[in-house]
């Protein structure tokens, strides 16, 4: 079955430390997106790309980093520079700009709490 | 720019209660309009969705309608379990913008 996969579903970060975070998609989709969200809090986008090799950031990329080398892969990196980065990370991936109306896929989270 | 309001919450209801989390949005052109739905400790699920006015679009027992003379696309359920217990996320899709617009969720609790 075509998804994303996100891993691990948990990880621990002592302070100073960067870490990077997966998110594999087998759906063919050209669009991938990296959300955070706080607890009882909505989506927050820190970056997304519509095409490999390319990425754009979003409200709150302040302390991560992405890359796009693959069209089926876009990590996270979750740099020393972010001072609260335990929360819960989502992945996200659509078809493309072209195709609004199919929406998004989403994976299954990553939570990041900081030791 | 496009942006979705959603019903403040959090929602309480009994078991077998009828449910309305209102959403309205405001945006250029015709967007597609998206219930989203997260379990705890889960990502986002697609619920229902609707891609032009008047459009009902229906999944698990839940229904939005696509309003657009009054820009709304309110979920509704007219029986809800214990197992509908979830944040629920309106969101909306626009030719020329890149990302998916989201409302800030509405958690929704259901008691026995």
């Amino acid at each position: 079955d075509g998804g994303i996969t996100q891993s691990p579903k948990y990880l621990f970060r002592k302070e100073g430390q960067n870490v990077t975070l997966s998110c594999e998609q087998n759906l063919n989709h050209d669009a991938m997106y990296w959300y955070r969200q706080d607890p009882g809090q909505g989506l927050r986008l820190i970056y997304y790309s519509q095409i490999v090799n390319d990425f754009q950031k979003g409200d709150i990329a302040e302390g991560y980093s992405v890359s796009r080398e693959k069209k089926e892969s876009f990590p996270l990196t979750v740099t020393s520079a972010q001072k609260n980065p335990t929360a819960f990370y989502l992945c996200a991936s659509s078809i493309g700009r072209d195709r609004p109306n199919y929406g998004y896929t989403f994976g299954s989270g990553t939570r990041l709490t900081v030791v | 720019g496009d942006s979705v309001t959603q019903m403040e919450g959090p929602v309480t209801l009994s078991e077998e209660a009828f449910l309305t989390i209102n959403c309205t949005y405001t945006a250029t052109g015709y967007p597609s309009l998206f219930w989203y739905v997260q379990y705890p400790g889960e990502g986002l699920q697609l619920l229902l969705k609707a891609t032009k006015a008047d459009d009902k679009g229906s999944n698990k027992g839940f229904e939005a309608t696509y309003r657009k003379e009054t820009t709304s696309f309110h979920l509704e359920k007219g029986s809800v379990q214990v197992s509908d217990s979830a944040v629920y996320f309106c969101a909306l899709a626009n030719f020329g913008n890149e990302k998916l617009t989201f409302g800030t969720g509405t958690r929704l609790t259901i008691i026995p």
